[in-house]
């Protein structure tokens, strides 16, 4: 079955630049979206059509594509940001959702 | 503002049937080309598509859950319903409804669905 590869931690210091990749061969061929989802809350879509920004997200939430990779950028992270953050896709027929395992962001 | 709710029974015998409801409101379930996801998350996991359904009642379901899982929709109410049978204690999560849009890209074509509302998610465990 078709998986979405995350790194499971990242680790950043308030203010410094955190970047969150996801690979997976279908992905030239999908869109990719990310999801914020802090503890004991629903996932919340911080980024749309690989690099769109959904109304009352901050803009520095970013995301980007290139081959099979995408990444979501957040700059000048702040603590607020710290939470589980998920890639989702689909598999190449376009019909099946797709998770990618998750990575924590740590704000140290 | 689109809201979603989960509802269901908390507890399920192993080997009996899961069923869930979600009810929208702040508008109409059949309104926009719009489609109604469930997902679900066992405790400290990840996320996991179950399956989704437009109004006209077509569906899509993850291939390893197909076999176990209906997804049906009532639009004189405004709900759609889980049923996710044979469970074992493999299928205790927290269940989420999810409305689910279909990505138009700037060619015309779909490249794919995403989730834009949630519900809050309802804990199921699978226990006897």
């Amino acid at each position: 079955s078709y998986e979405l590869t995350q790194p499971p931690s990242v680790s950043v210091s308030p203010g410094q630049t955190a970047r969150i990749t996801c690979s997976g061969d279908a992905l030239p061929k999908q869109y990719a979206y990310w999801y914020q989802q802090k503890p004991g809350q629903a996932p919340v879509l911080v980024i749309y059509k690989d690099s769109e920004r959904p109304s009352g997200i901050p803009e520095r939430f970013s995301g980007s594509s290139s081959g099979t990779t995408v990444t979501l950028t957040i700059s000048g992270v702040q603590a607020e940001d710290e939470a589980d953050y998920y890639c989702q896709s689909a598999d190449s027929s376009g019909t099946h959702v797709v998770f990618g395992g998750g990575t924590k962001l740590t704000v140290l | 503002q689109v809201q979603l709710q989960e509802s269901g029974p908390g507890l399920v015998k192993p080997s009996q049937t899961l069923s869930l409801t979600c009810t929208v409101s702040g508008g109409s379930i059949s309104s926009g080309s719009y489609y109604w996801s469930w997902i679900r998350q066992p405790a400290g996991k990840g996320l996991e598509w179950i399956g989704r359904i437009y109004t006209s009642g077509s569906t899509n379901y993850n291939p390893s859950l197909k076999s176990r899982v209906t997804i049906s929709v009532d639009t004189s109410k405004n709900q759609f319903s889980l049923k996710l049978s044979s469970v074992t204690a493999a299928d205790t999560a927290v269940y989420y409804c999810a409305r689910d849009q279909r990505a138009l890209d700037p060619y015309g074509d779909y490249r794919g669905y995403y989730f834009d509302y949630w519900g809050q998610g309802t804990l199921v465990t699978v226990s006897s």
